[in-house]
């Protein structure tokens, strides 16, 4: 069945870029999502790409999505502490209802 | 005006026991879903309901049954709470049962002691 995966941790220093990477495994999804989850919070939908675009930016976020290699990631410029959180990748199964397939999360943790 | 909302936020239970969650969007969405979150963050689709039809049952225990009043609520109850059922139930919405975004309530962290 599908899958996706990710990275557990991230730690990176104010200021600096990070990036968070994700592979999955349904060549046919048509979206691909990332999701933000604060410590006891819900998720956020952060942003979203379709699956015929390379890239997408919005603010200090940049979606890179590579077809062939089945690989999806998220940059986040000048990262600051409140973007300490969970990042989930998660793309809809393909040929079915909307079903969202999650990757394990990335937990990442910025530091002065 | 939250857009996804989940009530209780928090329970906590004795295992044997009967409860219910309940989630309501007020987006005009046609579709929601309930997930499932475990203790190591791993999130799992569970039930989807579309305009008050099931239209997605994951392998889960038939303890869990899903009930849609209207397209706008759904409710999740469960039955002989075991301890494994602790986790936080994420509700979500989207605008229908095909390719679009959803939405996620705040989640309810069930604990069964």
């Amino acid at each position: 069945g599908e899958d996706v995966e990710q990275s557990l941790f991230l730690s990176v220093r104010e200021g600096d870029s990070s990036v968070i990477n994700c592979t999955y495994t349904d060549s046919s999804s048509t979206y691909l999502y990332w999701y933000k989850q604060e410590p006891g919070a819900g998720l956020q939908l952060l942003t979203y790409i379709f699956s015929n675009m390379d890239m997408k930016q919005d603010q200090r976020l940049t979606v890179l999505l590579n077809k062939k290699d089945k690989h999806l990631s998220l940059r986040i410029a000048d990262t600051q502490t409140g973007d300490s959180a969970i990042y989930f990748c998660a793309e809809t199964e393909s040929g079915g209802y909307n079903k969202l397939i999650f990757g394990a999360g990335t937990r990442l943790a910025v530091h002065p | 005006d939250t857009a996804v909302s989940q009530t209780p936020k928090y329970l906590v239970t004795q295992m044997g026991n009967d409860k219910s969650i309940k989630c309501e969007q007020n987006l005009g969405h046609d579709t929601m879903y309930w997930y499932k979150q475990d203790s190591k963050k791993f999130l799992k689709i569970m039930f989807s309901y579309n305009n008050k039809e099931l239209i997605i049952n994951e392998t889960v225990p038939n303890r869990f049954s899903p009930k849609s009043p209207d397209k706008a609520h759904l409710n999740l109850h469960i039955n002989s709470l075991e301890l494994g059922d602790s986790a936080v139930y994420f509700c979500a919405s989207s605008l229908n049962d095909r390719i679009e975004t959803q939405y996620f309530g705040p989640g309810t962290r069930l604990l069964v002691l």
